[in-house]
């Protein structure tokens, strides 16, 4: 079964860009896995900002982007907000399959 | 627009079973898949099972297989999630969350913590 590798922590501060970066081990980020990205607030519900990559649901900030190359998947964010602080899990879809990243901690100095 | 709402909070004993309900009001209860996902004190969040209510199909994660039961009611677009054998290693807030055929886990529900002490 696949692993999905996350930096445990990153940080930046207001208004810089960041990237967070998940590695698909094993068989990995195949052609036939999906990512999807999701910010999780404490005691909040998660929230989809990417699917499928690359692609925003709607009602997400232009701010948060992602991409792939080879076995490595990747969320940008841009013009960092306080509100951004929070923690961010990649996650792969393989058939009924769910796999989570171990999760990032992003620091907003 | 589609809603998930959770039971409330439990506490349990080691050893015991706590089942936890999440209530769908619109979309399409039957075709859309309902999993089950858990964040531990300190922990990332853990996929546990999903069902597909139209199909009756379920699938769970090797690591719960045999302890973790998920069900649905169509009647009353209700899924419901049964872990048995619990230990304080249980201790988390459970969610449910819609599987969208193409956006994923797209909608979440508000959470259940559960609590498994003695």
């Amino acid at each position: 079964q696949s692993a999905l590798t996350q930096p445990a922590s990153v940080s930046g501060s207001p208004g810089q860009s960041i990237t967070i970066s998940c590695t698909g081990t094993s068989s990995g980020l195949g052609t036939h896995y999906v990512i999807s990205w999701y910010r999780h607030h404490p005691g909040e519900a998660p929230q989809l900002l990417i699917y499928e990559y690359n692609k925003r649901p709607s009602g997400v900030s232009s701010r948060f982007s992602g991409s792939r190359s080879g076995h490595t998947a990747s969320l940008t964010i841009s013009g960092l907000q306080a509100e951004d602080e929070a923690d961010y899990y990649c996650c792969s879809y393989a058939g009924s399959n769910v796999i989570f990243g171990g999760g990032t901690k992003l620091a907003v100095l | 627009q589609v809603q998930l709402v959770q039971s409330g909070a439990e506490v349990k004993k080691p050893g015991s079973s706590v089942k936890v309900s999440c209530k769908v009001s619109g979309g399409t209860f039957s075709s859309d898949g309902i999993s089950w996902v858990r964040q531990a004190p300190g922990q990332g969040l853990e996929w546990m099972c999903e069902i597909i209510p139209m199909f009756g199909t379920s699938s769970y994660a090797q690591k719960f297989q045999g302890r973790v039961t998920v069900t649905a009611d169509e009647s009353t677009t209700t899924a419901y999630m049964d872990l048995s054998s619990l230990t304080s290693d249980d201790t988390a807030v459970y969610y449910c969350a819609r599987r969208d055929d193409v956006l994923g886990l797209d909608v979440w529900g508000q959470g259940t913590t559960v609590t498994v002490s003695s």
